[in-house]
């Protein structure tokens, strides 16, 4: 079945510094890609999102690009901030109504 | 625009005392319902959903259930809480082929 596999964190990284976290899937069709945050006791957000390979989404400063050829979609940020402390979810979504969720990826950024 | 509505927003409940859960959707017609669950430290799971009336799908067997009354509410029950349904719940909202909007959250102690 479909899957996503995120890296393992917590990741923690000084103000300023270059984030990327890993996401790869599994699929047998042309999924949609996202990427949900979700800051200290709240609910997840929609961060950013891409619906067909070579799509690039991107918002708040971060990225991420859907490569079908290594079947990838990692989330990147030139220079990250305290604020963007939280814990981050990599998801795809088939053709139906159902999102495949990774396990998360706790992010700590210190001053 | 549609919002989605969850509440509580916090919940201490003793062992063996009933649950409801509500979640309203606004805006946005037939929508496809969800509840998830948030253990701490863990991803997401998805307990029930639904895309219509009085329609449940659930994913895994367990202590709770779930009920759609109306096009845009969706309610979580349980009629004997455990201490193993300590976490943080969210329902969320989409429709085909859009990104899921989630609620605020309900973080739910049973002690």
């Amino acid at each position: 079945g479909d899957s996503v596999t995120q890296m393992e964190g917590p990741v923690t990284l000084s103000e300023e510094a270059f984030l990327t976290i890993n996401c790869t899937y599994t699929a047998t069709g042309y999924p949609s890609l996202f990427w949900y945050v979700q800051y200290p006791g709240e609910g997840l957000q929609l961060l950013l999102k891409a619906t067909k390979a070579d799509d690039k989404g991107s918002n708040k400063g971060f990225e991420a690009t859907y490569r079908k050829e290594t079947t990838s979609f990692h989330l990147e940020k030139g220079s990250v901030q305290v604020s963007d402390s939280a814990v981050y979810f990599c998801a795809l979504r088939e053709s139906n109504y159902q999102l495949i969720w990774g396990a998360g990826t706790k992010l700590i950024i210190k001053p | 625009s549609q919002t989605i509505h969850q509440w509580p927003a916090t919940l201490v409940q003793p062992v063996g005392s009933p649950l409801s859960l509500e979640c309203t959707v606004e805006g946005t017609s037939n929508p496809n319902l969800y509840w998830y669950r948030q253990a701490a430290g863990r991803g997401l799971q998805l307990l029930f959903y639904s895309v219509g009336i009085g329609q449940i799908s659930s994913e895994v067997p367990q202590n709770l259930s779930a009920s759609r009354p109306q096009d845009r509410q969706f309610i979580l029950s349980s009629k004997k809480l455990l201490l193993s349904d300590s976490g943080f719940y969210l329902c969320a909202w989409s429709l085909a082929r859009v990104e899921f909007t989630f609620g605020s959250g309900t973080r739910l102690t049973v002690v």
